[in-house]
């Protein structure tokens, strides 16, 4: 039970490139989420999928497009990576079922853009 | 809007001292109160968690508790250790049907032996 991959890792870009973040559960969990997390500005909510087939904006959307590819799959798209989107990106997962239920974060993804 | 914030920024104690890392969040609907440790270059991992009908919630030396009325919730850490030390953060559900948390933007803990 591998639980939330995402990958690549680590990602180096040049602005204006574009590039997705790929991540997976395994945990059969309906939600997904997109999180950056940047030094002092705690986890910040960039997109999330309640359900198959629903995405909606969390926090700070601007510059990002996600796709819930099934139930599994979540991935995130940056089109033209500029170097304030230099971050850590985390996806993660949770069962909601009728109310809330514990996050599980993937290990996380290391961007820089120059 | 939605918010959480969380204090202090920073925290260090001796080893074996308690600590209280405290959040207030702005929407009274808010009904799911996670906390989260995150050791360096790690990924976040949940400690404890509290639900609105409840006041307190321990599990060994870490309590959580939370006053509805004035929206906040607090961790409480006893006989801290030193691999107490981390990034902490608190968190809170805000409506909308599902599980949508927003995060304190965290306090760093160090204990010192």
């Amino acid at each position: 039970n591998a639980g939330v991959t995402q990958t690549p890792k680590f990602q180096v870009l040049k602005t204006g490139q574009s590039m997705t973040l790929q991540c997976a559960q395994d945990m059969n969990h309906n939600s997904m989420y997109w999180y950056r997390q940047d030094p002092g500005m705690g986890l910040r909510l960039i997109y999330y999928s309640a359900s198959e087939g629903t995405t909606d904006k969390g926090e700070v959307p601007n510059g990002y497009n996600v796709s819930r590819l099934n139930k599994r799959e979540f991935s995130l798209r940056l089109e033209s990576a500029a170097p304030s989107q230099t971050s850590v990106y985390f996806c993660a997962s949770s069962d909601t079922g009728t109310g809330v239920d514990t996050i599980y974060f993937g290990e996380g993804s290391w961007l820089t853009v120059v | 809007g939605e918010n959480v914030e969380q204090h202090p920024s920073t925290l260090s104690v001796q080893e074996g001292d308690s600590a209280v890392i405290k959040c207030t969040y702005s929407d009274s609907a808010s009904n799911y109160f996670p906390w989260y440790k995150q050791e360096l270059g790690k990924r976040p991992q949940l400690i404890i968690d509290i639900r609105s009908n409840v006041g307190e919630k321990k599990d060994q030396r870490i309590a959580v508790t939370l006053n509805k009325t004035a929206k906040h919730f607090s961790l409480h850490i006893t006989e801290t250790q030193p691999e107490d030390s981390a990034v902490y953060f608190c968190a809170a559900s805000f409506s909308g049907g599902y599980n949508k948390l927003i995060f304190g933007a965290g306090t760093r803990l160090a204990v010192h032996p």
